[in-house]
């Protein structure tokens, strides 16, 4: 039973336009979700992150936004770039989890120039 | 130094071989994990070292052992794998006891893909 669910498997954008990848997870203990991109042949690199104390967390280019009520997150990629194709990772903990995270089954995303 | 270090980065083992995966960190983090990754499949935790001590094993099978022999340094050693043990193991460490509070998250090594024949 996936607790975090990436149900995209795959995303493809034209450069300059947003990216928009999508997460939902079923455990409403989780309180702090985590998005790692990785690109072939390398470990997932951490991204960004937010708590459940906020709805929304902005690092340059990318956004994430948290939707509790809905149990959905999502990370915003704007503007588009070529080398933003990669596989994109959610994540979720929880307090009491001690170290543990819980990863959805990744997005592959291409951003076409 | 802000890197993990995974070794070796393949390895192709018989299954009644004896190997090790070693990974190395040193950015003072006193927490180090392994992961097991198939393809198609999100990372899933195996063992979580803190402080040097074994605090998490998720019920890995007893040919999985893990060893923390400093802060620095974990080996996950194989024995007698199977076929379906075959998959890319990923070493991470963070900074301290929760680590998905602390801003970073983990810090991920490249992997060892591992092929059981």
């Amino acid at each position: 039973d996936q607790q975090v669910k990436q149900n995209s498997p795959s995303l493809s954008v034209q450069e300059g336009r947003i990216s928009i990848l999508n997460c939902d997870y079923t455990n409403s203990m989780f309180d702090y979700f985590l998005w790692y991109k990785k690109y072939p042949a390398e470990g997932p690199t951490f991204l960004i992150s937010i708590s459940s104390i906020k709805d929304k967390n902005e690092d340059g280019r990318f956004t994430v936004f948290l939707n509790k009520s809905a149990k959905h997150l999502s990370l915003h990629i704007v503007p588009s770039q070529p080398g933003d194709s990669a596989v994109y990772f959610c994540a979720a903990s929880w307090w009491g989890g001690s170290e543990k995270l819980v990863f959805g089954k990744g997005t592959k995303l291409t951003v076409n120039p | 130094d802000t890197e993990v270090t995974q070794t070796p980065k393949h390895l192709v083992m018989g299954m009644t071989n004896k190997k090790s995966l070693k990974c190395e960190q040193h950015m003072g983090h006193r927490a180090m994990y392994w992961y097991k990754q198939k393809a198609k499949k999100p990372p899933e935790l195996m063992f979580v070292y803190s402080y040097e001590k074994l605090s998490i094993n998720e019920s890995v099978p007893s040919r999985f052992s893990p060893e923390c022999p400093n802060s620095s340094l974990l080996n996950l050693h194989l024995h007698a794998l199977q076929p379906e043990d075959s998959a890319l193991y990923l070493c991470a460490s963070s900074q301290g006891h929760t680590p998905a509070r602390v801003w970073g998250g983990y810090t991920f090594g490249s992997g060892t893909r591992l092929t059981v024949v």
